[in-house]
């Protein structure tokens, strides 16, 4: 079946600038979470939903980080005032349950100039 | 979450050579799941232990966790070009519910 699909692969933008990334989770899978990997680095978690609400959003770095899930599938995260340093790979990935193993998808690459 | 170092940073082998990646934490965990990510892709689960003392094989590739719960090993024998890419540990469940905390991770680079 379809994997996790994230929209769009690559997004640049200038600084200060609003992002959206889009995340499709797999079909069925209640539990979404998102990462960050900055090049030569493991993924860093960000935030995990468990259906529509964010289980742990310990992982955000500031305020100008935000996810929804609005219907338990489709998730999008939202970084206002973009800026240099939030160049990274944004992975999401699913699993049927939290604790379950979790299925990354191809990741959007975010370049802020 | 779960700090964990892995070791080492960058491995280069000659085909057929064995690899290993050593995954250590100063706390005991709780489980602890391996990946796989490929040159410019993204990474790909391999196993989940969570035994203390546990070994698991995936034909080339044995995985160990410590009789203490607070380090874990990846062994591959007799590498192959297919297997270049990095190597993560990642702590799971315990007080890293629900999240992964990646290792650093091993570079692993075959040379045919």
């Amino acid at each position: 079946g379809a994997g996790v699909s994230q929209t769009p692969s690559n997004k640049v933008t200038e600084k200060g600038k609003y992002v959206e990334l889009r995340c499709d989770p797999i079909s069925g899978h209640t539990a979404l979470y998102w990462y960050r990997q900055s090049l030569g680095q493991g993924p860093e978690f960000l935030i995990y939903f468990q259906g529509t609400g964010a289980a742990d959003d310990s992982g955000l770095p500031n305020d100008r980080f935000f996810a929804v899930r609005p219907e338990g599938s489709v998730s999008t995260l939202k970084i206002q005032r973009t800026e240099r340093g939030d160049s990274a790979v944004y992975l999401c990935a699913s699993s049927p349950y939290v604790e379950g193993t979790q299925y990354f998808g191809p990741g959007t690459r975010l370049t802020v100039l | 979450g779960q700090q964990v170092m892995q070791i080492p940073q960058y491995q280069h082998v000659q085909e057929g050579e064995d690899f290993t990646t050593y995954c250590n934490s100063s706390t005991t965990l709780s489980n602890i799941q391996w990946y796989k990510q490929r040159p410019g892709g993204h990474p790909v689960f391999l196993i989940q232990l969570v035994k203390s003392g546990e070994v698991k094989k995936q034909k080339r590739l044995t995985f160990q966790f410590g009789e203490a719960k607070k380090n874990s090993s990846l062994h591959i024998t007799a590498t192959q070009t297919t297997d270049v890419g990095t190597y993560f540990c990642a702590p799971f469940g315990g007080t890293s519910y629900g999240k992964l905390t990646f290792g650093q991770g091993t570079i692993l680079t075959v040379h045919p």
